[in-house]
């Protein structure tokens, strides 16, 4: 079955930091991938994605992500966070070709706090 | 553009009452998402519409709920009865053609069932 994994429910940084939230899908098929950031009381935002070519994307701010085949994995990055990224990150998985149903499946979050 | 619209922002009712909540997607957007989303169980996905005929209805948890979308700029999730486990912040999200499967999601709806 397909699935998306978000090992860290809950990680801490301090402001200046660099930051590091981890993404692991589980199917076969060629993905397509995302991450969403939800701050408090507000709806998902796209933050970046990944369809093809170049495996290592850039997003809307200052944030990167990098598709690794060989591990199943999408990490998100900032080398440096900023107070106003604490939030509730999401990644999600879409499948191309014989797997897509027409629906992304999301991770279950990763809330960021941000230490001052 | 102006985004996934929803209404309303904010709804409180008590149980056993009717409740609607309304979407108007992107416009040319043929995908509609209804996802429910708590502490508890996170974000699911309720149900989904490709060119206003419903998909995948899986995740309606129960009859009480149901979804439509008359048209291809407005959808409604109605619960009836409303139970106060149904409070939740309900997002509508919409997907433009091409298959590259970006969505884009509303604000939410925030329900309080007492």
């Amino acid at each position: 079955a397909q699935s998306v994994t978000q090992p860290d429910i809950h990680i801490t940084v301090s402001e200046g930091a660099s930051l590091e939230l981890r993404c692991n899908y589980s199917y076969g098929a060629t993905p397509y991938l995302f991450w969403y950031v939800q701050s408090p009381g507000q709806g998902l935002q796209l933050l970046l994605k990944y369809f093809s070519g170049d495996t290592l994307v850039q997003g809307i701010k200052g944030f990167e992500a990098e598709f690794k085949r060989s591990q199943s994995s999408f990490n998100l990055r900032k080398p440096s966070v900023h107070w106003s990224d604490a939030a509730e990150y999401f990644c999600a998985v879409g499948f191309i070709g014989s797997g897509n149903t027409g629906k992304l499946i999301f991770g279950q979050g990763t809330t960021l706090q941000v230490k001052p | 553009d102006a985004g996934v619209i929803q209404s309303p922002r904010h709804e409180v009712t008590e149980m056993g009452q009717e409740v609607t909540l309304r979407c108007k997607p992107i416009s040319g957007h043929d995908y509609l998402f209804w996802y429910r989303q708590t502490m508890m169980r996170g974000l699911e996905l309720l149900i989904y519409f490709n060119n206003n005929v419903p998909i995948d209805d899986s995740g309606m948890p129960e009859d009480r709920f149901s979804a439509k979308m008359p048209n291809a700029s407005f959808s409604t999730l109605k619960i009836q009865p409303s139970e106060p486990r149904d409070s939740a912040v309900y997002f509508c999200a919409s997907r433009e053609p091409g298959g590259q499967e970006t969505q884009y999601f509303g604000p939410g709806t925030r329900l309080l069932v007492l």
